[in-house]
């Protein structure tokens, strides 16, 4: 079976310092990757996806990059942060390819607190 | 942007009734999903409807899809203490968009024992 896993689970930061979550997926290959962000708990806003090694599209311009160094690594990053990147920050995968009516599976997330 | 958009944004209930929330949308779907989150945790798939379905169920959820209107409803049938939780939907447009999801801003369920 498929598990999906992020660490840290909190993490306070202050301004101006980097930033490095990971998420990582087993039991399957060659996922579809997403990082989402959500904020007061609200709706999910897609940051990233990548359909494979070294692929990643970029939804929204932004202080953050993503990377994925190895087939279910996806890592989100940041050389600065704001105030502003505050939030709630959701990985998920869903099976490769172009999609026909598949689910996402979502990670636990990591509650990002900027000061 | 946001295409998905729930109403109401909180629902108060008390246990045994039905919840009953409405989702609406912008562009042309290939399907529409409702999610379910528990406070702090991360999101779970409930349902999925594609594009040329009317109604789907599972268990006490009974989900329609109206693509003329470009809405959604999700219907929970009896409802518990444990369905306290914020439910989402989202659409998928299908195509090469290869899974990307466009969520609403979700209904925020409370079930009074």
């Amino acid at each position: 079976s498929q598990t999906i896993h992020q660490w840290p689970a909190t993490l306070v930061q202050p301004v101006g310092s980097p930033l490095s979550l990971e998420c990582t997926v087993e039991g399957t290959s060659n996922p579809n990757l997403y990082w989402y962000r959500q904020a007061a708990g609200r709706g999910l806003q897609l940051l990233f996806y990548s359909v494979g090694i070294g692929q990643i599209s970029s939804e929204v311009p932004q202080n953050l990059s993503a990377s994925r160094p190895q087939d279910r690594q996806f890592i989100l990053s940041s050389k600065k942060l704001l105030l502003s990147d505050s939030g709630f920050y959701l990985c998920a995968w869903t099976f490769p390819g172009p999609q026909r009516n598949n689910e996402q599976f979502f990670g636990p997330g990591t509650r990002l607190t900027v000061l | 942007s946001q295409q998905g958009e729930e109403d109401p944004q909180a629902l108060s209930i008390q246990e045994g009734e039905n919840a009953t929330m409405n989702c609406s949308y912008k562009t042309s779907i290939n399907n529409l999903q409702w999610y379910r989150q528990n406070s702090g945790r991360g999101l779970v798939h409930l349902i999925l409807i594609r594009s040329n379905e009317r109604e789907k169920h599972s268990g006490r959820l009974r989900v329609t899809l109206d693509t003329s209107k470009k809405s959604s409803s999700l219907l929970i049938t009896a409802s518990r203490a444990a369905d306290t939780a914020s439910y989402f939907c989202a659409t998928d447009a299908g195509g090469t968009s290869y899974g990307k999801l466009t969520f609403g801003q979700g209904t925020i369920l409370t079930v009074h024992p």
